[in-house]
């Protein structure tokens, strides 16, 4: 496609359920990115991914938060247990170089409310 | 660990008027990158610029220019002519090759008045 996309746009959880958040890159690009933001802040690292290979996962928050890219393509963030501290844009992004200083390419990101 | 401040939370400009974002940052490191992003409120964020440490020479991107200050670890984004289009959240970034992640500052809000 012409550019990250992500879906659900918008996700609504009771607590306790599990969601799962779908990221497709721009095709053929090798790394792929997730971040978490909350309202009125940055955008803050979650996870990192080099085609399949899941390089970097410091940023996740708890041992609710999976995420994965079997295919070194389309990328899922599942979180387990949803908490009302979970609600936040979660955004993903994507990028033709192997490391974060290339430039990255953002979806439009999904916004979570946990209720 | 790198840091990145952003001090001013929301600024307002005349249209085609210069304005600048200040940011600042804190890296140990001598081999890092500097960006700034901008999101508008569609929440795409794009980049607008990007900055090289070990380059003396400020980035330039048509109207939006850098002022980097590496000693001072300053580096401030310049908009001239500023159009309504410009009118985003910008997130000053920064990147290390130690953590080779992104750590962004808590952004500045950007109103173009016409």
């Amino acid at each position: 496609g012409a550019g990250v996309s992500q879906s659900p746009r918008y996700k609504v959880a009771k607590r306790g359920q599990d969601v799962a958040l779908r990221c497709d890159p721009i095709s053929g690009h090798v790394s792929l990115f997730w971040y978490q933001q909350a309202l009125g802040q940055g955008p803050e690292f979650l996870t990192y991914f080099q085609n399949e290979a899941q390089l970097d996962k410091s940023g996740l928050p708890s041992d609710r938060f999976f995420a994965e890219r079997p295919e070194g393509s389309v990328s899922t963030l599942k979180i387990q247990r949803t908490q009302q501290e979970d609600s936040a844009v979660y955004l993903c992004a994507s990028s033709l170089g192997k490391s974060s200083y290339n430039e990255q390419f953002f979806g439009p990101g999904t916004r979570l409310t946990v209720l | 660990a790198q840091t990145v401040t952003q001090s001013q939370p929301e600024m307002s400009v005349q249209e085609a008027e210069t304005v600048t974002l200040s940011c600042t940052y804190d890296t140990s490191e001598s081999d890092y990158y500097l960006f700034w992003y901008k999101q508008p409120p569609s929440r795409q964020m794009i980049l607008v610029i990007r900055q090289e440490a070990y380059k003396q020479q400020n980035a330039t991107e048509n109207r939006f220019s850098v002022n980097f200050q590496k000693a001072a670890k300053s580096f401030s984004l310049k908009i001239s002519d500023s159009q309504l289009g410009d009118a985003a959240m910008y997130f000053c970034a920064a990147w290390s090759g130690r953590d080779d992640k992104i750590i962004f500052g808590k952004g500045t809000r950007l109103h173009i008045l016409p």
